[in-house]
């Protein structure tokens, strides 16, 4: 199986600051025939189901803010979000779907400093 | 607009079996497979499996194997999720996800989720 290991496990920003939330897969998630990554993000608020921010590693899903985006190849991914705002405050997961099984990151909660 | 709703909560004894529902709704069921992901308390996610609503092949994570079974059907645009012989550690929110497509694909949409307890 593809292990997804997260850090930090939690990490605390100023409102305006940027967050910076890393992903690293065990095998590459890069299929080299399309030249894609199999990797989203998602964010969890508390009492809410997971809502897809990123997939393809970097393409943002409809409707996101702008300040959510995702970069990386291969094995190693960041979520960035710029100018922290108070409704970012969740727990935010990547996801492989380069190969089945599918598995998660452990999370990381992003809290306001 | 597309939408996923999930049935009941369950509150079940160990040994017994579990269904849960995934009504969907707003776009065309045939065209996108279903995940079914599960988190226990104050844990992360857990991906339990996929079906496909093109051919109905599955694949599931292996510690499932043998205790869940994956259904779609088409005439009620509904996927099912049956898990047997619980466990208290079955204890958790049980998630559909829709596949963006029918394969290897991230989930766009997500169920309410179902609340599944399990106790003596």
């Amino acid at each position: 199986d593809t292990v997804m290991t997260q850090s930090p496990d939690s990490l605390a920003v100023s409102l305006g600051e940027r967050a910076t939330i890393n992903c690293k897969s065990s095998q590459s998630v890069l299929y080299r025939s399309n030249n894609k990554n199999y990797l989203a993000w998602y964010q969890q608020k508390p009492g809410q189901p997971p809502k897809l921010l990123i997939y393809w590693a970097s393409i943002r899903e409809s409707g996101v803010p702008e300040r959510f985006s995702g970069g990386g190849s291969g094995t190693d991914f960041t979520l960035t979000i710029n100018s922290l705002q108070a409704e970012d405050v969740a727990v935010y997961y990547c996801l492989q779907y380069f190969d089945a099984p599918r598995t998660f990151g452990q999370g990381t909660k992003l809290e306001i400093k | 607009q597309v939408q996923l709703v999930q049935s009941g909560p369950e509150l079940k004894s160990p040994g017994a079996s579990l269904k849960v529902s995934c009504k969907a709704s707003g776009y065309n069921f045939s065209a996108h497979g279903f995940n079914w992901v599960r988190q226990a308390p104050g844990q992360g996610l857990e991906w339990m499996g996929w079906i496909s609503t093109y051919n109905g092949d599955t694949y599931l994570a292996q510690k499932f194997r043998g205790r869940v079974s994956l259904t779609t059907e088409t005439s009620t645009t509904t996927a099912s999720m049956e898990l047997r012989s619980l466990r208290s550690d079955d204890t958790a929110i049980y998630y559909c996800a829709r596949d963006y497509g029918n394969g290897y694909n991230w989930f766009d949409t997500w169920g309410q989720g179902t609340l599944v307890s399990v106790s003596s």
